[in-house]
């Protein structure tokens, strides 16, 4: 398996503009996870699925941001408008578990820059 | 809710000398706890694991032993590689979600 896929890797945008984040976990995974990674926040989760219904997304900043897992293998997020604050390396992780986490894989992140 | 903290760096050592990183964690039930490591411009990837009381993950000469009694997972090595030099992440997991340290960075000088 290739790992957890995201793309972009880097995004660079206006303000105002919508971008739109995308991530393909490691096939057979039944947990995903977004976080955002700043120096002043440090690794933040945003929300996390379970069979693609998400679960939690208390992490979610505002309603700028939203994000999607229409099947197994392909979620997004995606945040209207964008704001330089939104600056940050986004991550996305998949895990398999049974009523317990186990090891979540990584992607490489998408380094995000609103100017 | 569950949260873990982690010792505020950065952290600068010499090679070969022993690296202590300090973790403690708030969690309900029992929690699998985990240290990650982040090399520059790359994710995040798992280090080492303990899933139950008084288990020691290990890895790469890393070491960590799960203490309920301090809620405590203490990441060790004791002679670190200028290789070593990195972002370390403790973690847990417990209901259903992952939750990580702010991070410590690391950074060995030959």
């Amino acid at each position: 398996d290739a790992g957890v896929i995201q793309s972009p890797r880097h995004e660079v945008t206006e303000m105002g503009q919508e971008v739109t984040l995308r991530c393909k976990p490691i096939s057979g995974h039944d947990y995903l996870f977004w976080y955002r990674q700043t120096m002043m926040r440090g690794l933040e989760l945003l929300i996390y699925f379970n069979n693609n219904v998400p679960i939690d997304d208390s992490g979610m900043p505002e309603d700028r941001f939203s994000a999607k897992m229409p099947n197994a293998s392909f979620s997004t997020l995606k945040i209207q408008p964008s704001e330089p604050r939104d600056s940050a390396v986004y991550f996305c992780a998949s895990s398999f578990g049974v009523g317990r986490i186990t090891e979540a894989f990584f992607g490489q992140g998408t380094r995000l820059t609103v100017v | 809710g569950d949260s873990v903290t982690q010792m505020e760096g950065p952290v600068t050592l010499s090679e070969e000398a022993f690296l202590t990183i300090n973790c403690t964690y708030t969690a309900t039930g029992y929690p699998s706890l985990f240290w990650y490591v982040q090399y520059p411009g790359e994710g995040l990837q798992l280090l080492l694991k303990a899933t139950k009381a008084d288990d020691k993950g290990s890895n790469k000469g890393f070491e960590a032993t799960y203490r309920k009694e301090t809620t405590s997972f203490h990441l060790e090595k004791g002679s670190v590689q200028v290789s070593d030099s990195a972002v370390y992440f403790c973690a847990l997991s417990g209901n259903n979600d992952m939750r990580f340290g702010a991070g410590t960075r690391l950074t060995v000088k030959p």
